[in-house]
């Protein structure tokens, strides 16, 4: 059974190119979620969607930032511009239910920007 | 601030060795769940305790929920090299299924 997916694993760019990450949930799954790992900051939640509705944007950094889910089995995570400070490992995850639950986690993305 | 204090925020010891590590806060939580994270992965749960007081056991790891629900710790004992990762606490904000993570123990288990 596939677990969370995550593409790509691995992306540079340069200030000011837009950056698309890309997540595929565990089937069946019903909540969605994106992170954002730094050495600096820990693991963050940026946002998330319990039935493919933002459900909490408030760890989503600055306008720049956008995500979204148009069906349960896709979501994607926008920046544009992108900036250095963006550089970090993002991480879907995704868990069955809508309270607490334990999630799963793919692989991660890690975002370099030059 | 953190709600989450963990404690070392690094470790690095010999094979065999037996460790603790703690995730302390002020609030209290109806639960707190351990991940473990691998280099180039993403975290993976260990367990979940629920109840105050309540020690559960994995094979060589054995995790406590402290009495007032305030903190938590992981013990590992005669530690292998493959116990090296980042051990994460997280709590549930409210009942949204929201983790708050705290900034993890780096653990290195030297052969």
């Amino acid at each position: 059974d596939a677990g969370v997916i995550q593409s790509p694993r691995h992306e540079v760019t340069e200030m000011g190119q837009e950056v698309t990450l890309r997540c595929k949930p565990i089937s069946g799954h019903n909540s969605l979620f994106w992170y954002r790992q730094t050495m600096m900051r820990g693991l963050e939640l940026l946002i998330y969607f319990n039935n493919n509705v933002p459900i909490d944007d408030s760890g989503m950094p600055e306008d720049r930032f956008s995500a979204k889910m148009p069906n349960a089995s896709f979501s994607t995570l926008k920046i544009q511009p992108s900036e250095p400070r963006d550089s970090a490992v993002y991480f879907c995850a995704s868990s069955p239910g809508q309270g607490p639950d334990t999630q799963y986690f793919g692989p991660g993305t890690r975002l370099t920007v030059l | 601030t953190q709600l989450l204090e963990q404690s070392p925020q690094f470790l690095s010891i010999q094979e065999g060795e037996n460790l603790t590590v703690y995730c302390n806060s002020s609030s209290v939580f109806s639960s707190l769940q351990w991940y473990r994270q691998e280099p180039g992965e993403g975290p993976v749960l260990l367990v979940t305790v629920v109840t105050g007081g309540e020690v559960k056991k994995l094979k060589r790891l054995t995790f406590q929920f402290g009495d007032a629900r305030k903190d938590s710790s992981l013990h590992i004992t005669a530690a292998q090299p493959g116990d090296t990762g980042l051990y994460l606490c997280a709590f549930s904000s409210g009942n949204t299924g929201k983790l708050i993570f705290g900034q993890g123990t780096t653990l290195q288990v030297k052969p």
